[in-house]
């Protein structure tokens, strides 16, 4: 079992309803992600949280906004999306931000998000 | 041109085959590569890194050529729970990359009895 658990596992909403996703980690782990991944495609990067600061937004629209409340859980608020945003939406995480060294994201199961 | 390109398959085989991938990068500036496994409806997880002195771990073996950027994965003597999608990931350059990862389309393997 992943040691990154997101919640829900499946979410439906219509466009114009608020949600969130919610991604916890107890690692320890200092540096936290969401990706977003339609069906036969890789993950896509939205969101780098570093130290519980935002590090990088790959351009993401606003109707989803990241929050990082301590260094343990990520959240993504949703708002006003459209049926294009229905994917799997996986939150990482690693011991650091400079993933590179070791390439190690530890991800969750994923919420897979229709919208409506 | 995308950043990473991969045969997306599938790889139909017999079990006990050979069977290799390619990957290849388009940013000749990027500094880490590896190989993530994806099984169908799971999340990611990190298979082995990729070095310019070449990688072996059991039946995998990755390799990396900077001068071609081009990435490879050879899996020996396949087993039916190797079936998976096989993801090339690569970390670009530049300190504004801190924590960027870009995933390859993956290619998809099938061992067959």
């Amino acid at each position: 079992d992943t040691e990154v658990t997101q919640t829900p596992k499946h979410l439906v909403m219509g466009m114009t309803n608020k949600k969130s996703l919610k991604c916890e980690q107890h690692m320890g782990h200092r540096a936290m992600y969401w990706y977003k991944q339609k069906a036969k495609k890789p993950p896509e990067l939205m969101f780098v949280y570093s130290y519980e600061k935002l590090s990088i937004n790959e351009s993401v629209p606003s109707r989803f906004s990241p929050e990082c409340p301590n260094s343990s859980l990520l959240n993504l608020h949703l708002h006003a999306l459209q049926p294009e945003d229905s994917a799997l939406y996986l939150c990482a995480s690693s011991h650091s931000p400079r993933v590179r060294l070791t390439g190690e994201l530890f991800f969750g199961e994923g919420s897979r998000l229709t919208v409506l | 041109r995308k950043e990473v390109e991969q045969d997306p398959g599938p790889f139909n085989v017999p079990e006990g085959a050979t069977v290799a991938f390619n990957c290849t990068y388009s940013n000749s500036a990027s500094q880490s590569f590896f190989w993530y496994r994806q099984d169908c409806r799971k999340e990611p997880k990190l298979l082995m890194s990729v070095y310019s002195s070449g990688n072996e771990d059991g039946r995998f073996t990755a390799q990396l050529n900077r001068a071609s950027q081009y990435i490879s994965l050879l899996i020996r003597d396949s087993k039916l729970s190797d079936s998976a999608t096989y993801l090339c990931v690569v970390s670009p350059h530049g300190s504004g990359n801190t924590g960027k990862l870009i995933f390859g389309q993956g290619t998809t393997l099938q061992v067959k009895p």
